[in-house]
């Protein structure tokens, strides 16, 4: 069964800084991944996809992502955060089969000013 | 480009009382899904449809739940005889092809049992 953890329940930044949320997946082949962002009481909000190809992928909002294969491994990064990407982050795969998305825990995120 | 739709945003029932939420797919999708964030938890799935077929539905809780998706009209998930554990944010995507297309999600609908 395919399963996805994000070890960081809570991060918090500066206005400004670098950020990188982890993501680790469990699943037999190459998965379909995903980041999506949730601000308090909305719904999930797609930031970024990794169906095939290229490693490393760009999203919306200024983030990226990156498919490390051998290390089971797909973390969201962004050069310089800005106070209103201050949300809960959640990774999540898809088998290549389809159907379900299977969540981790999900990041809050905390920007400081 | 209409996204995803969910009504009600909040909805208040009380311990015993039926809760139907309903789901409008984007345009052109036939897909939805059911997914539900429990307090302090991630979002868990429930059941996917097609139109008038439940093609996956072994997230969702043996009794009291049932979910469809008329061939006319929007997805219904509904929930029977509601306890205080049902309170959690519901929400529904759609996609528009089965080989794990992008799942687009609505704003959730909120649901308080007092």
């Amino acid at each position: 069964a395919q399963s996805v953890t994000q070890p960081d329940i809570h991060i918090t930044v500066s206005e400004g800084a670098s950020l990188e949320l982890r993501c680790n997946y469990s699943y037999g082949a190459t998965p379909y991944l995903f980041w999506y962002v949730q601000s308090p009481g909305q719904g999930l909000q797609l930031l970024l996809k990794y169906f095939s190809g290229d490693t490393l992928v760009q999203g919306i909002k200024g983030f990226e992502a990156e498919f490390k294969r051998s290390q089971s491994s797909f973390n969201l990064r962004k050069p310089s955060v800005h106070w209103s990407d201050a949300a809960e982050y959640f990774c999540a795969v898809v088998g290549t089969s389809g159907s379900r998305l299977t969540f981790g825990e999900g990041t809050q995120l905390t920007v400081n000013p | 480009n209409a996204g995803v739709m969910q009504n009600p945003r909040h909805l208040v029932r009380r311990r015993g009382q039926e809760a139907r939420l309903r789901c409008s797919p984007m345009k052109g999708h036939s897909h939805v899904y059911w997914y539900r964030q429990l307090p302090e938890e991630g979002l868990k799935f429930m059941v996917y449809l097609q139109k008038e077929n439940i093609i996956d539905e072994s997230g969702m809780p043996k009794e009291r739940f049932s979910a469809e998706f008329p061939k006319e009209g929007p997805s219904i998930l509904r929930i029977q005889q509601v306890v205080r554990g049902d309170s959690a944010a519901y929400f529904c995507a759609s996609s528009g092809r089965l080989e794990a297309d992008t799942q687009y999600f609505g704003p959730g609908t909120r649901l308080t049992v007092l």
